[in-house]
């Protein structure tokens, strides 16, 4: 079965400094890895995924996230970070049969 | 529509009775998920609607919970005689296939069901 963890609860970060929110997944076959974004009452937003190709993929406002085949990981990051980006972050990873599994979550706080 | 609506986006409802949720779909999209979301928690995933394959219904939590969809759009999640612990965000979501957004799903903005 497959399964996605995010090993931290809360990332808490300053205003400006470098973020990144950790993945790890397991799956067979090929990994199909999505992050998500929940801001407060709000539905969740898609931010960016890997298919195939470049290890390093771009997303919205400004994330980006590595694919690490060996480490099986699938770290968000941002180089700058802002204040409007905190909210509730999820990863998940899509089998070949189509179905969506999605870790607990992590909360990104960012402090001005 | 242009996105995933979801009805009611509140429901509240006394213990013992049966609710019913409701899900339309991005026009077009053949996959629909339901999840659920408890409180400051991740998302547990509930039912999966691919085409007309028979749904993935493995993460249903009893037997009081099904969900149908009609016609390859439109889905209803069904609880019955609901439990306080039932209580949740219920978010459904479709998958577009092709094109640039394959494989991203589209949430709505969820239901809300308190049981008292």
């Amino acid at each position: 079965a497959q399964s996605v963890a995010q090993p931290e609860d809360q990332v808490n970060v300053a205003e400006g400094n470098p973020l990144t929110v950790k993945c790890t997944y397991s799956v067979s076959g090929n990994p199909y890895l999505f992050w998500y974004v929940q801001y407060p009452n709000r539905g969740l937003q898609f931010l960016l995924k890997y298919i195939t190709g470049d290890n390093l993929v771009k997303g919205s406002y400004g994330f980006e996230a590595e694919f690490n085949k060996s480490q099986t990981s699938f770290h968000l990051k941002k180089p700058s970070a802002l204040v409007s980006d905190s909210a509730l972050y999820f990863c998940a990873v899509r089998d070949w049969a189509g179905k969506s599994t999605f870790g607990d979550g992590t909360t990104l706080t960012v402090k001005p | 529509g242009a996105g995933v609506s979801q009805s009611p986006s509140n429901k509240v409802t006394e213990k013992g009775k049966d609710v019913e949720l409701r899900c339309d779909p991005i026009s077009g999209h053949t996959a629909l998920y339901w999840y659920r979301q408890s409180l400051g928690q991740g998302l547990e995933f509930l039912i999966y609607f691919q085409g007309n394959s028979a749904p993935d219904k493995s993460g249903l939590p009893s037997d009081r919970f099904s969900a149908e969809r009609t016609g390859g759009s439109v889905s209803t999640l069904t609880i019955q005689r609901t439990q306080q612990e039932d209580s949740a965000v219920y978010l459904c979501a479709s998958i577009s296939t092709g094109g640039a957004s394959a494989g991203e799903l589209f949430f709505g903005e969820g239901s809300r069901l308190t049981v008292l």
